[in-house]
């Protein structure tokens, strides 16, 4: 079965610090990987996505994302965190090929970054 | 500037009551998507529609209706027999052609029990 996990439900990070949210998925075929961010009673912002190439994924607002194929895994990573990134981040996951559209989603990770 | 709008933002609804949610997209996206969120669960899916007149049911779809008669516009009715209402609704579009493609997101509708 399709899966996304996002281990910790929330992560605290001092202003400046890099910060580190950890996703990690199980889906037959390559992998299409997505990561969203949502502000308090606002819907989902897309941030990037890894369909296919290079490992490492850069995305809006200086954050970026490593696939791991052996590891399952796709952390979203940022090297200086800000205040103004405190927000809840969803990974999800759609399997690759065919016409499949549905997104397979984690259950999220609050972000508290604390200056 | 395009985008996908939902209304009302907040929604009240009485026992008994079925109440619509709107959802009107300008990105000239084929495919769109109702989600529900609840605090720690996630998105939901409730149901989603790859083309006009066609849709299909989510993973949670009981006590909900939908209508895909224009491209643009895909409102959800949450009806009297769905008995745990209260949820934050978000709707979503992407390009119908590009599965590859992220979805885009309206700021969601937020509906209470009266």
């Amino acid at each position: 079965a399709q899966s996304v996990a996002q281990p910790e439900d929330q992560v605290n990070v001092a202003e400046g610090n890099p910060l580190t949210v950890k996703c990690t998925y199980s889906v037959s075929g390559n992998p299409y990987l997505f990561w969203y961010v949502q502000y308090p009673n606002r819907g989902l912002q897309f941030l990037l996505k890894y369909i296919t190439g290079d490992n490492l994924v850069k995305g809006s607002y200086g954050f970026e994302a490593e696939f791991n194929k052996s590891q399952t895994s796709f952390h979203l990573k940022k090297p200086s965190a800000l205040v103004s990134d405190s927000a809840l981040y969803f990974c999800a996951v759609r399997r690759g090929g065919g016409n499949n559209r549905k997104l397979i989603w984690g259950l999220g990770t609050s972000l508290a970054v604390n200056p | 500037d395009g985008g996908i709008t939902q209304s009302p933002k907040y929604l009240f609804r009485k026992e008994g009551q079925n109440v619509t949610l709107s959802c009107e997209q300008n990105l000239n996206h084929d495919a769109m998507y109702w989600y529900r969120q609840d605090p720690g669960q996630g998105l939901r899916l409730i149901y989603y529609s790859q083309i006009v007149n066609d849709f299909q049911k989510g993973d949670i779809a009981e006590g909900y209706s939908v209508s895909r008669e224009k491209k643009e516009s895909f409102p959800l009715t949450v009806t009297s027999a769905q008995k745990n209402p209260t949820a934050f609704y978000l709707c979503a579009s992407s390009i119908g052609s590009r599965v590859d493609q992220p979805q885009h997101f309206g700021d969601g509708t937020r509906l209470s029990i009266l």
